[in-house]
């Protein structure tokens, strides 16, 4: 059974960036899209950026552009999402998830446990 | 860009009843819509995909309809595990997701 399993809780300063890491295990990495999705308190879902990590090319969306990086590791099948220039808007739970279809950005069916990234002074 | 929008925003309903969520999107997206049930701090859970496929080990009462830009997930009879928030969600295939809302849907 695939799981993927997130890095743990971080408390951050405004200006400073933050990495979150997404482990794959019991299933295969490579084929299958990673996306990030954060959720602010209250609020809903909001898809980040995603990655294929055997294409290696990441996607990310418009309002994320230029302060987050996607990147992978498959030699440890491991997912990143570093997120920059935080505010204290970014306070958010982020997570991973995993696409349902190899090879394309689908239904997400696999869902990491999320991290909790709190941005105060 | 498409935007996904959910009708109601909160939906307040009882044991048994048939509750039905409209999600309709800014331009035709074919069936390319997936539902999430999410309750409090749980990840999300993949109910739907391709507008009306079940997703493996998804009870039966719900069910998933539409295309183009109309859609509906239906929860045939209520059960007390799903109140819950309910998302919609279009995917492309091609790196582009977006999701709607959100329903939250309480005990009446």
């Amino acid at each position: 059974q695939v799981q993927l399993v997130q890095s743990g809780a971080e408390v951050k300063k405004p200006g400073s960036s933050v990495k979150v890491s997404c482990k794959t295990s019991g299933g295969t990495f490579s084929s299958y899209a990673i996306s990030w999705v954060r959720q602010a308190p209250g609020q809903g879902l909001e898809w980040m950026g995603g990655i294929i990590p055997l294409y290696g090319t990441p996607y990310y969306a418009q309002s994320f552009q230029g302060r987050v990086t996607i990147t992978s590791d498959e030699s440890t099948s491991t997912a990143y999402m570093e997120l920059s220039s935080l505010r204290s808007e970014d306070t958010a739970v982020y997570y991973c998830a995993r696409s349902l279809q190899a090879f394309y950005y689908y239904a997400m069916d696999v869902w990491g446990q999320g991290t909790t990234v709190t941005v105060s002074s | 860009d498409i935007q996904m929008t959910q009708s109601p925003s909160t939906l307040s309903a009882s044991v048994g009843d048939r509750v039905t969520i409209t999600c309709r999107a800014s331009q035709t997206i074919s069936t390319w819509l997936a539902w999430y049930q999410q309750k409090p701090g749980k990840a999300p859970n993949l109910l739907i995909y391709k507008a009306s496929s079940l997703e493996n080990g998804v009870p039966s009462r719900f069910s998933g309809s539409g295309s183009g830009t109309e859609f509906t997930l239906t929860i045939s009879s209520l059960q007390p595990d799903d109140f819950a928030t309910y998302y919609c969600q279009h995917y492309n295939g091609d790196s582009l997701y977006t999701f709607g809302q959100g329903t939250k849907l309480e005990i009446k």
